[in-house]
Formats: structure tokens, sequence, C-alpha cells
């Protein structure tokens, strides 16, 4: 299998402008986690699915973040408009299944919003 | 809610020295504990992880980690680094609560390695 797949691997974009982060998870992972990780933040959950519905979206900042899973192979998270506050590196991780398993984390999406 | 500290942000070793990480978390009963690492650029892997059973357990790369309830510790072991373990590494605690998911990392300690 290749892993998490994260597209695009950097992302330099203005502020104002939309941003759109995808992520494609193991197949046959019924967990998938969307985290950001900053210098002062550290890294942090902003939503997980299970089974393509959205279970807990308590981390997603504000209402300028959304994050859709269409089906079991691809997920989204949209960022608009965009702002310098939001440049981070974004994370996407699956899971087989719940608590105990290992969360297996793609490369990162590095966005910087100018 | 549960919470991860790691309390060293940076740590130095040369390489051949034994390693030890700390990690302590608060959680209100058996955590889900574990322990990744993250190269520069990538992604962060499972070294290993605690649910139950043996306290102390064994990953990938030689480390080693050891569950302490009555010191709500968690630390991360090695015998001889080697200059590749320069990394940065992240405990995580996960609520064992059957259903639950969600990780919660403390803030991370950057390994160096002196040759």
């Amino acid at each position: 299998d290749a892993g998490v797949i994260q597209s695009p691997r950097h992302e330099v974009t203005e502020m104002g402008q939309e941003v759109t982060l995808r992520c494609k998870p193991i197949s046959g992972h019924d967990y998938l986690f969307w985290y950001r990780q900053t210098m002062m933040r550290g890294l942090e959950l902003l939503i997980y699915f299970n089974n393509n519905v959205p279970i807990d979206d308590s981390g997603m900042p504000e209402d300028r973040f959304s994050a859709k899973m269409p089906n079991a192979s691809f997920s989204t998270l949209k960022i608009q408009p965009s702002e310098p506050r939001d440049s981070a590196v974004y994370f996407c991780a699956s899971s087989e299944r719940e608590g105990r398993y290992e969360q297996y984390f793609g490369p990162g999406t590095r966005l910087t919003v100018t | 809610a549960q919470s991860v500290t790691q309390p060293d942000i940076h740590i130095t070793v040369s390489e051949g020295a034994s390693l030890e990480l700390r990690c302590n978390y608060s959680y209100g009963a058996t955590p889900y504990l574990f322990w990744y690492v993250q190269s520069p650029g990538q992604g962060l892997q499972l070294l290993l992880k605690y649910f139950s059973g043996d306290t102390l357990v064994q990953g990938i790369k030689g480390f080693e980690a050891e569950f302490k309830r009555s010191q709500s510790s968690f630390n991360l072991r090695k015998p001889s680094v080697h200059w590749s373990d320069a990394a940065e590494y992240f405990c995580a605690v996960g609520a064992n609560t059957g259903t639950a998911s969600k990780l919660t990392f403390g803030t991370g300690t950057r390994l160096q390695v002196t040759l």
C-alpha cells in the first residue's frame, strides 16, 4: 500500500484565497483524521471521520475551515478565506479502527499564507 | 480531558549513549499511550504503543517504553543511540473508552545526536 497520500505537499497562497487540501487514506481504514502542526500550538486534532461521517469537529478553529469526506478514499480540508495565521503543516492520518489502533500519517501539506 | 507533558524540549546525546525521553500524562483511567517519531519534512511514524498488560513495551528501531501508573509516566528509552535517531519524538495519549479515537499529543522533544 502507498500509505496515506496528501496533496499538494506545499501550498503558497495569498490572504483571502481559498485553499483546498486533499487526502487519500489507506484502503480499508475506517477512520480519517486531520491535524494541524505549528510551532506555537504543536500538533492539534482538527476533525475526524468514521466511515465518512464527521464524528468530532471540535478542533476546527472557526467557520473558515470545513472538511468533507465524500467517499472512503478521499477527504478534503478547505480554508476560505485563508489568513496568514493559518500557515502550518496539515497532516492527514487514517486508522483501521478506533482507539488503540495505530494512526498512519501522511507526509503533510505545508501551507504558507502571505 | 486527557493531557500530555513532555518536559524536555530539546535533548542532545552522543552516538552510542543511552537515551530516555520523558512523558507524563493526565487521564482518569488507564489510557492508551503511544510514542511517535517525526523526521524532518516527514509525517509521524509509530514507535510503540501501550494498551494493557506488560508495562514494558518494545517498539521498532530498538526503542522501548515503560508504563508507570503510580507516576503517570510513559518514558521512552534506547540503550544506544544512533545518529539516524535524530528527530522529534511525540508522546500521545488516547482515551480508553472503546470507541474513542482522539489522541492528544505532547509538544514534542527534539533529539540531537552528536558524533
